[in-house]
């Protein structure tokens, strides 16, 4: 089975503070997703990466970075966080070479808390 | 802006009864995804369709490509069944050279009770 794991179900931090949400998968995937998901607007996609060391902005990257030096882990940094960026962060993998269909699995998912 | 609506936002229902939930898209797209999300916030993929239908179980998800719209059925609800239901969308052209994006929507609340 896939499994795509988050560094923590639930985190707390003060406004201000450098805030990294690491993300591991174990499929050897290609693509990797970090999203919010708040309520009535559905899930956001904030960046994206389809290999190592490459990424790409998503609909909503403004306050946030990524890094991905390898294949299995994607990290979302918020620099100096907000609270508009209180929210749960939901990483994601896929494989281009699964199919058309590119079926993401997702993680547990990170209530972030900004106060 | 290509967008994906789903209805009800909200549906209650009592055990046993037919469920029906509602995703319309406004272009034309490669692929269509039902998702389920229970408390906690977990994530996991029922279904992926680019046309006519499939079933698992007591689930049964169609997808009408000229009308532009899918639905999700459960048939004899259980209260195992009460989740958040969301749809998600890969746009055309169909990408294969890098990751395939999703759009979702906002997702439908289903209560199912005894």
């Amino acid at each position: 089975d896939v499994k795509v794991t988050q560094s923590s179900r639930y985190l707390v931090k003060r406004t201000g503070e450098k805030v990294f949400l690491e993300c591991v998968q174990d499929m050897d995937h290609e693509n990797m997703f970090w999203y919010r998901q708040d309520p009535g607007l559905g899930l956001r996609l904030i960046y994206f990466s389809y290999d190592v060391k490459m990424k790409e902005k998503g609909d909503i990257p403004e306050g946030y970075s990524v890094s991905r030096e390898k294949k299995e882990r994607f990290s979302l940094i918020l620099e100096s966080a907000s609270t508009n960026q209180t929210s749960m962060y939901l990483c994601a993998s896929s494989s281009p070479s699964g199919g058309k269909y590119n079926e993401q699995f997702f993680g547990p998912g990170t209530r972030l808390t900004v106060l | 802006k290509n967008e994906v609506e789903q209805s009800p936002q909200n549906l209650t229902a009592q055990e046993g009864e037919f469920i029906t939930i509602n995703c319309s898209y406004s272009v034309g797209i490669s692929a269509l995804h039902w998702l389920q999300q229970h408390p906690g916030g977990g994530i996991v993929s029922l279904f992926m369709l680019s046309s006519g239908k499939k079933k698992h179980g007591r689930l049964i998800a169609t997808i009408n490509i000229q009308e532009k719209h899918s639905s999700l059925h459960i048939t004899a609800s259980h209260p195992r069944d009460s989740a958040v239901y969301i749809c998600a969308v890969r746009w055309f052209p169909f990408d294969t050279g890098t990751a395939s994006k999703l759009t979702f929507g906002t997702g439908t609340r289903l209560q199912v009770t005894l």
